[in-house]
């Protein structure tokens, strides 16, 4: 079992661009949730997927959309960048919405 | 969102114990956690304790809930260099996200 995996691992954009992350889910997990780990910060929750759908969403603008396929992977759009969005990006899965969370590596997102 | 405070670092000799300190403000919180970030990683859950329990232990970690006061520790016995990470305390209800703290950066020295 791969665990919780995500790509890429790195990204540089530049403000006003766009970006889509993604992440695959551990083997015969359902749900996908996202956070955002600002430098020296904890993670904030930024929305969790369930059966295609976003079944809870944190204090996040619309800039930041999301998908779920029936396949339980998932992707993070991040729409018109602005510096502030740089951060490490976390996704994690889980059996069920309030199951144990495992998470991925992340995605490191650098906007200039 | 409510408020999980933690202290941002904590330094120890290697072979003492660490014990690292959180409050929480929600009373609907039913789950405490204790995640670890290593350098460059991810987020490892360590263990968490349910809101009716006061005390957890795990081969070298004892979690301590006083639900009364929000306050929740986690104490790391003869600790390791090894041990040396980020370790962050996060509460939800149930079904709902994880509402983390800050994180304190744990020192292990030889």
């Amino acid at each position: 079992d791969a665990g919780v995996t995500q790509s890429p691992t790195h990204l540089i954009k530049t403000r006003g661009q766009q970006v889509t992350l993604r992440c695959s889910p551990k083997s015969g997990h359902d749900t996908v949730s996202w956070y955002q780990q600002a430098l020296g910060q904890g993670p904030q929750f930024i929305f969790q997927y369930y059966e295609e759908e976003e079944r809870q969403r944190g204090n996040f603008p619309d800039r930041f959309s999301g998908h779920q396929f029936p396949n339980y992977s998932s992707e993070l759009n991040v729409n018109a960048l602005l510096l502030g969005d740089s951060a490490l990006y976390l996704c994690a899965s889980s059996l069920s919405p309030g199951g144990e969370q495992f998470f991925g590596p992340g995605t490191r997102l650098t906007v200039l | 969102g409510e408020d999980v405070e933690q202290s941002l670092f904590l330094s120890v000799r290697e072979g003492d114990s660490s014990v690292i300190n959180c409050t929480y403000t929600d009373s609907s919180s039913t789950y405490l956690y204790w995640y670890k970030q290593e350098p460059g990683a991810g987020l490892q859950l360590l263990t968490y304790i349910f809101s009716n329990m006061d005390m957890k232990q795990d081969q070298r970690l004892t979690v301590l809930l006083n639900k009364k006061d929000k306050h929740l520790s986690l104490r790391i016995a003869d600790t390791q260099t090894g041990d040396s990470a980020i370790y962050f305390c996060a509460e939800s209800a149930p079904g709902y996200a994880l509402n983390f703290g800050k994180g304190t950066s744990l020192l292990v020295t030889p």
